[in-house]
């Protein structure tokens, strides 16, 4: 089975504060990404990865960036949270343009900034 | 910009009846469909994925596509109430993530 880890399920943090969010896959997927997921806007992709260090950028990566360092690892990075930085955030993985190319998501954190 | 819409419901079934979720897309060059069941406060869970124009059954569930009219649809068989969720249709184009739309409420009631 494949699995997709997530650092944390809950998270508080304080505006201002960086924050890491970590994201690990265990089956040798190439492709990585980065989900926020609020109330009546559906999942907005943040950014994701076809490779080792390289990235893109997705619909709303204002705010954020991200670091993949290694192939199983792919970290999303507050700089300086805000209040409406408050959100689900989903990591997910999967390999496209193979015969089958289902993308499997982490369990989620819950981030709150106050 | 790539669109995938769905009714926002709720979608209210009584137990035991086909549940009909439906989704269009605009980008005719799409090539993988898939649906995904989401409970509240997890994550989206895949049921199934579809690639060819046709049906594809596993168990309760069936996925229907249709290129031409840029349809996909999910059947739910003898639903049950823990069938109750938000089910996301998603989309994937070569070269491209993979695009959501904003989830279908289905409501099995007892």
């Amino acid at each position: 089975d494949v699995k997709v880890t997530q650092s944390s399920r809950y998270l508080v943090k304080r505006t201002g504060e960086k924050v890491f969010l970590e994201c690990v896959q265990d089956m040798d997927h190439e492709n990585m990404f980065w989900y926020r997921q609020d109330p009546g806007l559906g999942l907005r992709l943040i950014y994701f990865s076809y490779d080792v260090k390289m990235k893109e950028k997705g619909d709303i990566p204002e705010g954020y960036s991200v670091s993949r360092e290694k192939k199983e690892r792919f970290s999303l990075i507050l700089e300086s949270a805000s209040t409406n930085q408050t959100s689900m955030y989903l990591c997910a993985s999967t390999n496209f343009g193979t015969t089958t190319n289902e993308q499997y998501f982490g369990p989620g954190t819950r981030l709150t900034v106050t | 910009q790539k669109e995938v819409e769905q009714n926002s419901g709720p979608l209210s079934v009584p137990e035991g009846a086909i549940a009909s979720l439906n989704c269009t897309y605009s980008d005719r060059g799409s090539q993988s469909f898939f649906w995904y069941r989401q409970y509240s406060g997890k994550s989206p869970e895949l049921i199934m994925f579809i690639y060819s124009n046709g049906d594809k059954e596993d168990g309760r569930f069936t996925a229907q596509l249709n290129k031409a009219s840029q349809y996909v649809s999910l059947l739910i068989r003898d639903s049950q109430p823990s069938d109750s969720a938000t089910y996301l249709c998603a989309v994937h184009s070569p070269g491209y993530a993979l695009n959501f739309g904003k989830g279908t409420s289905l409501l099995v009631t007892p």
